[in-house]
């Protein structure tokens, strides 16, 4: 079964740094899928991706995904407390069923 | 808009009580999802309705789970009797339009938090 392993489990970054987030697939990626959550909310939707090679903007965060389509990258610049929270990758299997990461929780430090 | 809304926000049950969750998806989405996140893994797929039909429930656990949309508005899931494991986060989302693997934005609610002592 296809699995999505995302690293680093936590992150804890001073505020104004840049962070990546990654997340690695065990299968060739058909959708690659990066939510944000905060506790006590759902899951706000950042970006997808689909294509090798793609990559995405939303203000400061820029997500990539890999030629190969195995691997994305979640990039966030200049680090803002708005920013913390716990991003999750998802990536539908060969199910149609949306498949997740664990998840990297981000602190930021003022 | 509203976005998509779940009841209650937490529930703590004593082990072999019954506990009903309730997803309100958003106005005109006939997808709608329910997933579950036990504490320290990752968020699971449970099913997914279109309208008020079932279009996949491989993910529920077991019978102790029941799954309903009745008229494909809002949707109920409900656990009887419930088990000290069933304990997490239940999330519910929904989606306008399903494109199997194509580019499809699911919308989720807050989740409930479920607590079975």
């Amino acid at each position: 079964s296809q699995e999505l392993e995302q690293s680093p489990q936590s992150l804890i970054v001073q505020e104004g740094k840049n962070l990546t987030i990654n997340c690695t697939s065990s299968k060739t990626l058909y959708g690659l899928y990066w939510y944000k959550q905060k506790y006590g909310e759902g899951l706000i939707f950042l970006m997808m991706l689909q294509k090798g090679g793609e990559e995405k903007s939303h203000e400061k965060i820029t997500a990539k995904l890999d030629e190969k389509k195995q691997q994305s990258s979640l990039h966030i610049t200049a680090s803002q407390p708005s920013h913390a929270g716990i991003y999750l990758c998802g990536a539908k299997d060969s199910n149609y069923q949306l498949i997740w990461g664990a998840g990297t929780k981000l602190i930021i430090k003022p | 808009e509203a976005g998509v809304t779940q009841f209650p926000s937490h529930s703590v049950i004593e082990k072999g009580q019954t506990v009903t969750l309730r997803c309100d998806p958003i106005s005109g989405h006939d997808n709608l999802y329910w997933y579950r996140r036990v504490m320290g893994k990752e968020i699971k797929f449970l099913l997914h309705f279109v309208k008020e039909s079932k279009q996949d429930e491989s993910g529920m656990p077991n019978n102790r789970f029941l799954a309903e949309r009745t008229g494909g508005t809002y949707s109920t899931l409900k656990v009887q009797p419930a088990e000290l494991e069933d304990s997490g986060v239940y999330f519910c989302a929904s989606s306008q339009v399903w494109t199997g693997f194509g580019q499809e934005t699911q919308y989720f609610g807050p989740g409930t938090r479920l607590l079975v002592l």
